[in-house]
């Protein structure tokens, strides 16, 4: 079992680009998050989806906009990258009852 | 408003010194505290759920306590290999927002 996957590992945008960042999970949790990670600063929620077909907004979803395809793939995609949303850029699945959470590897996200 | 202070911010420690981690929160109804480690380049990594005041939880030379107003990670004897980010993440009632800390970087020389 893989767990959490998140593609790209790294990437290199140019302001203005779009791109989107894919996330898979084999654990068959209904819930899935986005986070992002920047130096000094705790883990920050971007968006989650409580279930297959719903996502709503955490605490910095400005920029992003996401995609929750099926119960596995959870997407976040920036559709006009700036240069603040340099960050490393985290998914991950809590189990059924919420108490632990399973992370992916993260994407390290470069805007230049 | 929901926080989590994390302190220090980075700890030094010799093999086999044994320390503590503080995380001080202030959250509406904690639902849960959370302790993950993270390697550098890795996604966090699952440690301890702690749910109410007075509960610990042991791992190997790790140790969770839990008060009304915080939380320590206590590290007995640690090795090189203990060193990491120790991040403490605390989640309100609802259940889908996790509020998490800036971390602790702990380095331990052999």
């Amino acid at each position: 079992n893989a767990g959490v996957t998140q593609t790209p590992k790294f990437q290199v945008l140019k302001t203005g680009q779009s791109m989107t960042l894919q996330c898979a999970q084999d654990m068959n949790h209904n819930s899935m998050y986005w986070y992002r990670q920047d130096p000094g600063m705790g883990l920050r929620l971007i968006y989650y989806s409580a279930s297959e077909g719903t996502t709503d907004k955490g605490e910095v979803p400005n920029g992003y906009n996401v995609s929750r395809l099926n119960k596995r793939e959870f997407s976040l995609r920036l559709e006009s990258a700036a240069p603040s949303q340099t960050s490393v850029y985290f998914c991950a699945t809590p189990d059924v009852l919420n108490t632990e959470a399973f992370f992916g590897q993260g994407t390290r996200l470069t805007v230049v | 408003e929901d926080q989590v202070t994390q302190s220090p911010e980075a700890l030094r420690l010799q093999e086999g010194e044994s320390s503590s981690l503080n995380c001080s929160y202030t959250v509406s109804g904690l639902r849960g505290l959370f302790w993950y480690r993270q390697d550098p380049g890795k996604g966090p990594e699952f440690l301890f759920t702690l749910y109410s005041a007075g509960e610990e939880k042991e791992k190997e030379r790790l140790k969770a306590t839990l008060t009304k107003k915080e939380s320590f990670l206590h590290i007995t004897a640690p090795k090189p290999e203990d060193s990491a980010t120790y991040l403490c993440a605390v989640q309100a009632p609802g259940g889908f927002k996790t509020i998490f800390g800036a971390g602790t970087r702990l380095f331990v020389k052999a």
